[in-house]
């Protein structure tokens, strides 16, 4: 079975900062990473995910996640927050090809402060 | 294309009552998963179903049930209910071992 540990769960970080949110997984075959952003009162929206291939992965809204499989950390970045990034992140594994599903962490909430 | 839809979006609902929660996938999506999200216990997976068949299941009592129709439309059901059902339910869709799709969520308050 896999595991997600979030360390921080919450965030503060002033405006044009940058931004790192730490994500480490457990898991004892290949997995699939991914990162989600949840705004209030909305369902959860993917900004990234990590298949296989380059270990840095770009996703939307400037931010980028790089891949460590020796640490079993996928950490999320971005160089320069708005306020408008204020939300709850959360990080997630899967294993498909062994009938897997999704795992979420218990989230991040990042506020990002004027 | 469209997202996935849930409906409704607020519920209230008393102890001991029953509650149907309904999720639209998006199109070509055959796999619709369920999570309940709370404050304390965060995300948790309720159930998967695929092509009308449920393939995974969570650890959660059999007050919670779902099923999927040959439209790939989902419901889910929680009888009986409790106060600690309060909770945002979220459906979520996807293809093959694409990422998943949520939808917004139901809102379901128990008094």
């Amino acid at each position: 079975a896999q595991s997600v540990t979030q360390l921080d769960s919450q965030v503060p970080v002033f405006e044009e900062a940058p931004v790192e949110l730490r994500c480490n997984y457990s898991s004892s075959v290949s997995v699939y990473l991914f990162w989600y952003v949840q705004y209030p009162n909305q369902g959860l929206q993917l900004l990234l995910k990590y298949l296989s291939g380059s270990t840095l992965v770009k996703g939307i809204n400037g931010f980028e996640a790089e891949f460590n499989k020796s640490q079993t950390s996928f950490h999320l970045r971005k160089p320069s927050v708005h306020i408008s990034d204020t939300a709850e992140y959360f990080c997630a594994v899967s294993a498909p090809n062994y009938g897997q599903n999704f795992v979420f962490g218990p989230g991040t909430r990042l506020s990002v402060l004027p | 294309k469209a997202g996935v839809t849930q409906t409704p979006r607020y519920l209230i609902k008393t102890r001991g009552q029953q509650v149907t929660l309904s999720c639209s996938p998006i199109s070509g999506h055959r796999s619709v998963s369920w999570y309940q999200q709370t404050p304390g216990q965060g995300l948790q997976f309720l159930f998967e179903y695929f092509s009308e068949t449920q393939r995974n299941k969570g650890n959660f009592p059999g007050r919670f049930s779902g099923r999927q129709f040959s439209n790939s439309r989902s419901e889910m059901n929680v009888s009986t209910l409790e106060l600690g059902d309060s909770a945002l339910y979220l459906c979520a869709s996807r293809a093959g071992d694409s990422p998943l799709h949520f939808g917004n969520g139901t809102r379901l308050t128990v008094t």
